[in-house]
């Protein structure tokens, strides 16, 4: 079965400032993978998707993640955090066949000025 | 532009009471989603459905039941609601394919007194 783990639960950076928010897979093949955010009240969107091709994916809002097979991960980073960044962010996971996500537990951002 | 609506945004009910969630969605998805957030847990599917009047269970089924009966509207059903119910409910919609990309509604905060 698959599973998502987010290692951090919060993170703080300042604006301005680079960050990466740290998302691994265990599945048994090559999975489909997603970033999901969530701002406040709201419900989620999706911000990129990895499906096949090249490892490193572009998405909204300026986020890019890469997707590197050895280390059954899909981080995401954005080069300079703007105060609107700040949400929660859910990498997802599903398998080639079938319908369904597996979530991980999602990562808190918070900026600061 | 995608929608995926939710009846309520709050509801508040008591223990004992049968509740009911309702998803509409206007993308002509076949399948629909019901999860629970809870914080720290992200997101845990509850049950799912890929075609009018089929369901399967998801990961934590217990004291839920769904409903489709049209393609475009899937009903979360708590028969008789408890406080451990109390959570965020979101729902979504995919097509069906291998892009597998999910499409959510706002949610709805139900707590349970």
């Amino acid at each position: 079965a698959q599973s998502v783990t987010q290692p951090d639960i919060h993170i703080t950076v300042s604006e301005g400032a680079s960050l990466e928010l740290r998302c691994n897979y265990s599945y048994g093949a090559t999975p489909y993978l997603f970033w999901y955010v969530q701002s406040p009240g709201q419900g989620l969107q999706l911000l990129l998707k990895y499906f096949s091709g090249d490892t490193l994916v572009q998405g909204i809002k300026g986020f890019e993640a890469e997707f590197k097979r050895s280390q059954s991960s899909f981080n995401l980073r954005k080069p300079s955090v703007h105060w609107s960044d700040a949400a929660e962010y859910f990498c997802a996971v599903a398998a080639r066949y079938g319908n369904k996500l597996v979530f991980g537990a999602g990562t808190i951002l918070r900026v600061k000025s | 532009d995608v929608k995926v609506t939710q009846s309520s945004r709050y509801l508040v009910k008591r223990t004992g009471e049968k509740v009911f969630l309702e998803c509409v969605q206007d993308m002509d998805h076949e399948n629909m989603f019901w999860y629970r957030q809870d914080p720290g847990l992200g997101l845990r599917l509850i049950y799912f459905s890929y075609d009018v009047k089929m369901k399967e269970k998801g990961d934590i089924p217990e004291g839920y039941s769904v409903s489709r009966e049209k393609k475009e509207r899937f009903s979360l059903i708590l028969e008789s609601a408890s406080t451990n119910q109390t959570s965020m409910y979101l729902c979504a919609s995919s097509p069906t394919g291998v892009t597998n990309e999910q499409f959510f509604g706002p949610g709805t905060r139900l707590t349970v007194l």
